[in-house]
């Protein structure tokens, strides 16, 4: 069964602080993957990857993926309070057929920045 | 608001009661999903539409649990003889599918919290 593994379960970091989210899959041939932030609420769309080795930013959050090695990684520099929440990794199976476009999700690490 | 939207966004029912929940998917999305979340755990794939026709639905939608899209726009996801265990987060997302792209990201509304008592 296709599984994704995220690290930390939890982190406290401080403001100003940089972090870094880990995400590892055990799904061949996946065909992209993606990063959400969860707050009280329904997850946001944050990344998807699909190319290995290609970063993505947005403002102070990037992301990049190692197809090789089976993990990406979510830095987020400079935390904010607003930084709190769950991030969600996922990935897409490979395709066969008409369906195939469920997300598998991991477990989620939860951040706390304290002011 | 053109975003995913969820009807109710809170349930408390009695085991053995039926519950029936409602997504409007974003208006131009075909696609349409439902993810069943609980405490510390990320959401789990249920159930899968493109416009009308359900595609795929995960070995956890047992025979209690049955989700229709008749016309291709909202999704009901009906659970009959609720159980404890049910209670949960349901998610609804939606994504659209351009030519040339065989997946686009999903949008997630804000879900319905089921307390089954």
């Amino acid at each position: 069964e296709d599984k994704v593994v995220q690290s930390p379960l939890s982190l406290v970091v401080h403001e100003g602080d940089t972090v870094t989210l880990n995400c590892s899959y055990e799904v061949t041939n996946f065909r992209s993957l993606l990063w959400y932030k969860q707050e009280k609420k329904a997850p946001t769309f944050l990344f998807m990857l699909t190319s290995s080795g290609i970063e993505k930013k947005s403002g102070r959050l990037s992301s990049i993926l190692d197809k090789k090695e089976l993990f990406s990684i979510l830095n987020i520099t400079a935390t904010q309070t607003g930084d709190s929440a769950i991030y969600l990794c996922a990935v897409i199976p490979p395709y066969s057929g008409a369906g195939s476009y469920q997300l598998t999700f991991g477990k989620g690490t939860k951040l706390s920045v304290i002011p | 608001d053109t975003g995913v939207s969820q009807d109710p966004r809170h349930k408390i029912t009695k085991r053995g009661q039926n519950v029936t929940f409602r997504c409007d998917p974003i208006s131009e999305h075909n696609r349409l999903y439902w993810y069943r979340q609980t405490l510390g755990q990320g959401p789990e794939f249920l159930t899968y539409f493109q416009n009308e026709a359900q595609l795929e639905k995960s070995r956890l939608l047992s025979d209690r649990f049955s989700a229709e899209r008749p016309k291709g726009s909202f999704s009901t996801l009906e659970i009959q003889r609720t159980e404890q265990g049910d209670s949960a987060m349901y998610l609804c997302a939606s994504s659209s599918m351009t030519s040339g792209s065989s997946y686009n990201e999903q949008f997630f509304g804000p879900g319905t919290r089921l307390t089954v008592l």
